[in-house]
């Protein structure tokens, strides 16, 4: 069984959508739950993480991990055509990260 | 702040053939991570170091693959004899933490073609 679990897309929907982006995982011992945002030929930057269970919000973005289930989700509220990249999870111990294959998404003006 | 710098950004070789990459981190991160992306795949761990010692090349292909990182600093990782299947992104990553959460950051990348 892999570490992470990942729907690759590719996801597209209109401006102004919200969007659900979720990943599975295996691993009990991760306590970190990182998103990291990847443009077309660029490195992925960390858009956000929280730590155990429970909801974070940083602007148009939420993520939410229910760590009984083993299952990430990361929301995107009034979607726009700048969010259009793969995003990939990265639940980690705190010093070793596992990444999933990332969702492609496309919003489309 | 500057980010990440790695070089070349593109490379193009035949099968058999030798390539080297390299990476200046982040001023003052102690830790530096090379990874493989696959097109279509998540970023794979090939070696962490912190500062000059290597954490974990668990993943490491030895055979052909070797990485250095020069006085804590800069780091280059080579491919020795490439193959069809090494090509994919090498991406170098900087951490700021020795302990607690690592927040990565990530260079642009080179993208390896090996023909």
């Amino acid at each position: 069984q892999k570490e992470v679990e990942q729907d690759p897309g590719p996801l597209s929907v209109p401006e102004g959508a919200i969007v659900s982006l979720n990943c599975t995982y295996s691993n009990s011992a991760f306590q970190y739950f990182m998103w990291y945002r990847q443009y077309s030929r660029k490195g992925p930057e960390l858009l956000m993480y929280t730590y155990s269970s429970g909801n974070k919000e940083d602007g148009r973005f939420t993520a939410q991990v229910d760590k009984s289930s083993k299952y990430i989700s990361l929301f995107i509220r009034d979607s726009q055509p700048s969010d259009s990249a793969t995003y990939l999870c990265a639940p980690n111990t705190g010093n070793q990260f596992y990444f999933g294959t990332g969702t492609s998404l496309t919003v489309i003006p | 702040e500057a980010g990440v710098a790695q070089s070349p950004r593109y490379k193009i070789i035949e099968k058999r053939q030798s390539v080297a990459f390299w990476c200046n981190p982040i001023s003052g991160h102690a830790t530096l991570y090379w990874y493989q992306q696959i097109l279509g795949q998540g970023p794979k761990l090939l070696i962490q170091f912190q500062n000059n010692g290597v954490v974990d090349d668990s993943q490491l292909p030895k055979d052909r693959f070797s990485a250095e990182r020069l006085k804590g600093v800069d780091s280059t990782l080579k491919i020795q004899p490439a193959k069809l299947e090494d090509s994919a992104v090498y991406l170098c990553a900087s951490s700021p933490t020795t302990g607690g959460v690592e927040k990565l950051f990530f260079g642009s990348g080179t993208q390896l073609s090996v023909l």
